[in-house]
């Protein structure tokens, strides 16, 4: 079964500041990805599909690239309510696995 | 707006059946694949398994042997069984339901979500 592993497992950064969080593919996916944001103690959230398709109603500061095996989510400018747990998900084929989470903090 | 309501037993003891259901309220059941995600306390999402538009069915390895997803479609509901537990099954469980056919190809990221309904099995 295909893997993902995602980078860095957490993060503390700034308000403002650029965040950028890696998915990794141990075989290629295509564009078959997707990103989540779960706040603490809340229900997961679809951020992006198609590895760079926002979902509607996401901030666009929220942007995703990537294809093959690399996939990249980016924050362009952190906001306090962006302090949550990012985790992308491979739909290509199943088991739909997901990453293993990147938790993101205030510094 | 579609809504996922979802309920079942809340502590097991090891060796029981974990039983849920997700109801569909706001929108249609047809066309759609069904899934069940869970989180064990402090981790990370762990994907269960699917049942999907077309009735097939699709499981996590892992758990495979212990784990049954079925749809009622009479009552707009699909339901998920785990049998044998034990204490590493404890979690909350989601269901969730996928985007559907988009253009000619059907998708299967989760766009809709449950509220989640934590498991606990202690003896």
């Amino acid at each position: 079964d295909i893997q993902l592993t995602q980078s860095p497992s957490s993060l503390s950064a700034s308000v403002g500041d650029r965040v950028t969080i890696t998915c990794r593919a141990s075989q290629g996916i295509s564009n078959f990805l997707a990103w989540y944001q779960q706040k603490p103690g809340k229900v997961p959230k679809l951020l992006i599909y198609a590895a760079s398709t926002l979902q509607s109603g996401v901030p666009s500061r929220f942007s995703g690239s990537g294809s093959g095996t690399d996939f990249t989510l980016t924050i362009s400018s952190l906001q306090p309510e962006d302090v949550a747990t990012y985790y992308c998900q491979k739909y290509n084929s199943a088991p739909r696995t997901f990453g293993q989470g990147t938790k993101v903090e205030i510094k | 707006q579609v809504q996922l309501q979802q309920w079942g037993a809340g502590l097991l003891k090891p060796s029981e059946t974990l039983s849920l259901t997700c109801a569909v309220y706001g929108g249609s059941f047809s066309g759609y694949c069904w899934s069940w995600i869970r989180q064990p306390p402090g981790k990370g999402l762990e994907w269960i398994g699917e049942i999907s538009h077309s009735g097939s069915t699709n499981y996590n390895p892992s758990l495979k042997s212990r784990v049954t997803i079925s749809v009622d479609t009479s009552k707009n509901q699909f339901s998920l069984k785990l049998s044998s537990v034990t204490a590493a099954d404890t979690a909350v469980y989601y269901c969730a339901r996928g985007p559907g056919k988009l253009g000619r190809n059907y998708y299967y990221y989760m766009e809709v979500w449950g509220k989640g309904t934590t498991v606990t099995v202690s003896s």
